[in-house]
């Protein structure tokens, strides 16, 4: 089974827009870290924002934001007032504390298209 | 500060051939992992490095794939025998420290390894 699941393969939206990138995950491990990366063209995986199963708020870098719902085990990606530049793919993963392997798991990512 | 790199940014070998990739992390980073990221399997997790040794090697798909890392930096990811399903980018990351958990990877900017 999946353990991230990005059900938005491509969005395309207007220049100035809000957008939202689902995520949702699949885990039993109480502790675990979730994170948000963008990946441009140039092909460089950039960190976004990170949410620790702990956190109490939803956390907030600029116009990032991510929607935590712990119990519906969704960690959506929030972009206000998008750019051209957000242009990119988008990526969503998790790492477990307790268990699994130490590297990340990723989803499969949402290609965003900013329009003018 | 200087980010993670990696070399060759392109690599273009022929089936058989062994390939070496390397990998220099944020400096003072103890924790370095290696992911590939392919059309067909998207991103995936390869080994772990804590130091210099490799607790976690379970991403490896074959034998013929083993890395290393001297001196708690520098890391090289060695292909034998390459075949053409090894085409693919190659990314490397590093993290502070490894015992939290929750530590954010940052990300190199990849190698392109195509396999003729």
């Amino acid at each position: 089974a999946q353990k991230i699941t990005q059900t938005q393969p491509g969005m395309f939206v207007q220049e100035k827009e809000a957008v939202t990138l689902d995520c949702t995950y699949d885990t039993s491990d109480p502790s675990y870290g979730l994170f948000w990366y963008k990946q441009p063209s140039s092909g460089e995986m950039i960190f976004l924002i990170y949410q620790g199963s702990y956190d109490q708020q939803n956390a907030t870098e600029g116009r990032y934001s991510l929607n935590f719902q712990k119990a519906r085990k969704s960690a959506n990606l929030v972009i206000s007032a998008s750019q051209l530049g957000d242009s990119a793919m988008y990526f969503c993963a998790m790492r477990e504390v307790g268990g699994g392997a130490d590297g990340l798991t990723f989803g499969k990512g949402t290609h965003l298209i900013i329009q003018p | 500060g200087a980010g993670v790199s990696q070399s060759p940014s392109n690599k273009v070998t022929e089936k058989g051939k062994d390939v070496e990739l390397r990998c220099d992390p944020i400096s003072g980073h103890t924790a370095l992992y290696w992911y590939r990221q392919s059309l067909g399997q998207g991103l995936e997790f390869l080994i772990y490095f804590q130091g210099n040794s490799a607790p976690d090697k379970s991403g490896l798909p074959s034998d013929r794939f083993s890395a290393e890392r001297t001196g708690g930096s520098v890391s090289t990811l060695t292909i034998q025998r390459t075949q053409q399903e090894d085409s693919a980018v190659y990314l490397c990351a590093s993290s502070l420290r490894r015992t939290a958990g929750y530590e954010t990877q940052y990300f190199g900017p990849g190698t392109r390894l195509l396999v003729l």
